[in-house]
């Protein structure tokens, strides 16, 4: 079945640290990935996407995030994290099937990033 | 105009009352979704339109009646839920919906929070 791991569900940072969220997903075929936040008390709104090409993808606020299509991953990392970048972090994958793709959102992630 | 809206932000029903559930887009998307998510869950997919057709049905209870008039607006029609349907409903829209259309980011809306008693 397809499916989408999120191994950290929650996350607590001092500001200033580094952050890297895993993301590792079941699906043989064709995938685009996206990372997707949510900001307290906002919808969902997309961090970064990946579909081809470099395997290294920028995003907003500083965001990156590294496609190995050996390990079925697409980490998402940031060097300095920062108190405005707590929020609940949700992996994506699009996955290409008859009549269309579905999309598989991870379980999240919390994090909390002390001041 | 980047904005997926939906009406109402909230709802309280019966088990035998029938309601509807509104998205609208002004994007040109021609791809829309509802979503369903139930706290500290992840959004989980019910249905996909494409160009206004039904593309994808998650094997979602006939209680949830989707529909699509034109292409910025998608409904969601409820009859005979269960207080187990209760939960954030979410929409969204994309450029596109069919296969090339995976490669799009969604836009979401705020979602309707759905009571039912």
């Amino acid at each position: 079945a397809q499916s989408v791991s999120q191994h950290n569900h929650h996350v607590i940072l001092s500001e200033a640290a580094s952050l890297e969220l895993g993301c590792n997903y079941s699906y043989g075929g064709t995938v685009n990935l996206f990372w997707y936040v949510q900001y307290p008390g906002q919808h969902l709104q997309l961090l970064l996407k990946y579909f081809s090409g470099d395997p290294l993808v920028k995003g907003i606020k500083g965001f990156e995030a590294e496609f190995i299509k050996s390990k079925f991953s697409f980490n998402l990392r940031k060097p300095s994290v920062q108190w405005s970048d707590t929020a609940e972090y949700f992996c994506a994958v699009n996955t290409i099937n008859t009549g269309g793709f579905k999309t598989i959102f991870g379980a999240g992630t919390r994090l909390f990033v002390k001041a | 105009d980047t904005e997926v809206t939906q009406t109402p932000k909230h709802l309280v029903m019966g088990m035998t009352n029938k309601k509807s559930l509104k998205c609208e887009q002004h994007m040109g998307h021609r791809a829309m979704y509802w979503y369903k998510q139930k706290a500290k869950k992840p959004p989980e997919l019910m249905f996909v339109y494409s160009y206004e057709k039904l593309s994808i049905n998650e094997s979602v209870p006939s209680r949830f009646s989707p529909e699509c008039p034109n292409s910025s607006l998608l409904n969601l029609h409820l009859h005979a839920l269960q207080p187990e349907d209760s939960a954030l409903y979410l929409c969204a829209s994309s450029q596109e919906g069919l296969g090339s259309g995976s490669r799009y980011e969604q836009f979401f809306g705020p979602g309707t929070r759905l009571t039912v008693l």
